[in-house]
C-alpha cells in the first residue's frame, strides 16, 4: 500500500531555533499533502494544505510566517517551525492522498517536537 | 466541528469481534464515511471507507445503515495490537476538488486478554 515517510520522528530543540520536518510519499506522487498538529489526548487539527508548486493554504489561526511549508516536488513537502517556543511542542503529522478524489489519505508516523 | 458521534471508550476481549458504532445523522448524500485508527504516538492508519454499501477488506468490515445515519466498524477477531483510538470521519468537501477529514475525539478501544 501507499507509504508516507516522515522525518525526523523525534526532535528536541532550544527556544528560538528553527526545525524542519520532511514528509515524503515513497511510492506514489502527491500533488497535495496536509499538515496536522496533535496535542496530548486531543484529536488531529489541520494546520495547512500543501500544494506542489504553489503556496500552501493555512487554516484559520495558523501563522504562515511561523510554520513555513514548501512542497517542492510531487513526493516531498517540508514544514519548518521557525523561532520555536515551548508552546510549539506538539506531535506534527503529515498526510498525502494517492490518486483519485475518493482515495484515502495516508499518514506519516508523526514527529514529536519538544522545545526547551 | 466533527460530524460524527462515537462512544468515548470500549473494551473487547481478545479473539472476539469488536463492533464500533458511529452516528452521522447529518451526513449528506455524497459524503463518504472513513475509518482510521491511531495507535499511541503513531500516525493514523487508514482502515476502510464507504458511501452506502457495506464494505469489507483484510482489516475490517464497514456496515452502513440504509438511511446512512450511522455505521459500524467490525474487527472480526480482535487482537491486543488492535488497541487504539478509532476515528469515524465524514469526508467534507474542501477547496473545490479537494476534500478534508474533520477529526472528532474517536473511540478508545482496549482489547483485553
Amino acid at each position: 500500500g501507499a507509504v508516507v515517510s516522515q522525518h525526523p520522528s523525534r526532535v528536541i530543540c532550544k527556544s528560538g531555533t528553527s526545525v524542519k520536518i520532511e514528509c515524503r510519499s515513497l511510492d506514489f506522487q502527491a500533488t497535495t499533502m496536509f499538515w496536522y498538529r496533535q496535542f496530548p489526548k486531543q484529536s488531529l487539527m489541520l494546520m495547512a494544505t500543501s500544494n506542489e508548486g504553489s503556496k500552501a493554504t493555512y487554516e484559520q489561526g495558523v501563522e504562515k510566517d511561523k510554520f513555513l511549508i514548501n512542497h517542492a516536488s510531487l513526493t516531498l513537502s517540508t514544514l519548518t517551525v521557525t523561532s520555536a517556543h515551548p508552546e510549539d511542542s506538539s506531535f506534527y503529522i503529515c498526510s498525502a492522498r494517492e490518486g483519485r478524489y475518493n482515495s484515502p489519505l495516508h499518514f506519516g508516523n508523526g514527529t514529536r517536537l519538544t522545545v526547551t | 466541528d466533527a460530524k460524527t458521534t462515537q462512544p468515548t471508550s470500549m473494551d473487547c476481549a481478545e479473539g472476539r469481534a469488536a463492533n464500533l458504532p458511529c452516528n452521522h445523522s447529518t451526513i449528506s448524500g455524497n459524503e463518504y464515511v472513513y475509518w482510521y485508527r491511531q495507535i499511541h504516538s503513531q500516525g493514523p492508519q487508514y482502515i476502510i471507507h464507504g458511501l452506502k454499501n457495506n464494505e469489507t477488506n483484510e482489516m475490517a468490515s464497514l456496515i452502513i445503515t440504509e438511511d446512512r445515519k450511522s455505521s459500524t466498524l467490525i474487527l472480526p477477531h480482535a487482537t491486543l495490537r488492535d488497541t487504539a483510538v478509532y476515528y469515524c470521519i465524514v469526508r467534507v468537501a474542501y477547496m473545490d476538488s479537494n476534500y478534508q477529514l474533520i477529526w472528532g475525539a474517536g473511540t478508545k478501544l482496549i482489547i483485553k486478554p
